[in-house]
């Protein structure tokens, strides 16, 4: 069974200094991992993917993630927080080796970046 | 622009009356999903529909059931509601297959209170 861990309820930083969300993943084959961020009383909003190839994956707003596959580990990062990043973050994954689209999502990180 | 849209966004319903949401999208996507979020949250998976196949979570109560009548709409009945059914329902599509890669588009979600 696939599962995700997010061992952070809450991530505090200062605006302008490096954030960081972790993320660790559990799947029987291979995975497809994605981050989603949430604004108050809005849906999922779709941040970026890892599929396959560069362990670096960019994605929207200048966020940025690492897969690990030894540490199976997908770290959420940026370099420089805004107060706007303020929200809450998911790490979700999909088991690709059974065929699989069903997406499982962890319990979120909520992000408070102070000015 | 294609999208996934959720009516209404708001409501109120009675304990025990029943209550119907729904979803409809323009992403032609074979694939729809019903989860539900409670107060930060992760998003739980309730059911989901491949193409006319209804696919129910083993841990969903009864008391929630899904019709799909078609490609573009489908909806979320609760029969009876109960208080700890109040929650964001979150309605989403994705493709199946190769398009598996492709990450699930989430709409903006109901918030259901129950009175």
């Amino acid at each position: 069974a696939q599962s995700v861990a997010q061992p952070e309820d809450q991530v505090n930083v200062a605006e302008g200094n490096p954030l960081t969300v972790k993320c660790t993943y559990s799947v029987s084959g291979n995975p497809y991992l994605f981050w989603y961020v949430q604004y108050p009383n809005r849906g999922l909003q779709f941040l970026l993917k890892y599929i396959t190839g560069d362990n670096l994956v960019k994605g929207s707003y200048g966020f940025e993630a690492e897969f690990n596959k030894s540490q199976t580990s997908f770290h959420l990062k940026k370099p420089s927080a805004l107060v706007s990043d303020s929200a809450l973050y998911f790490c979700a994954v999909r088991d690709r080796d059974t065929g699989g689209f069903k997406t499982i999502f962890g319990a979120g990180t909520r992000l408070f970046v102070k000015a | 622009d294609a999208m996934v849209i959720q009516n209404p966004r708001y409501q109120v319903t009675q304990f025990g009356k029943p209550v119907t949401l729904s979803c409809s999208q323009t992403l032609n996507h074979n694939v729809m999903y019903w989860y539900q979020q409670k107060s930060s949250q992760a998003p739980k998976l309730l059911f989901h529909y491949y193409d006319k196949d209804f696919n129910n979570e083993a841990d969903t109560p009864d008391n929630f059931q899904s019709r799909r009548p078609n490609t573009s709409f489908c909806f979320l009945d609760i029969r009876s509601p109960g208080l700890g059914d109040a929650a964001m329902y979150l309605c989403a599509t994705s493709r199946s297959g190769m398009s598996a890669l492709l990450p699930i588009n989430f709409g903006p979600g109901t918030r259901l209170t129950v009175t």
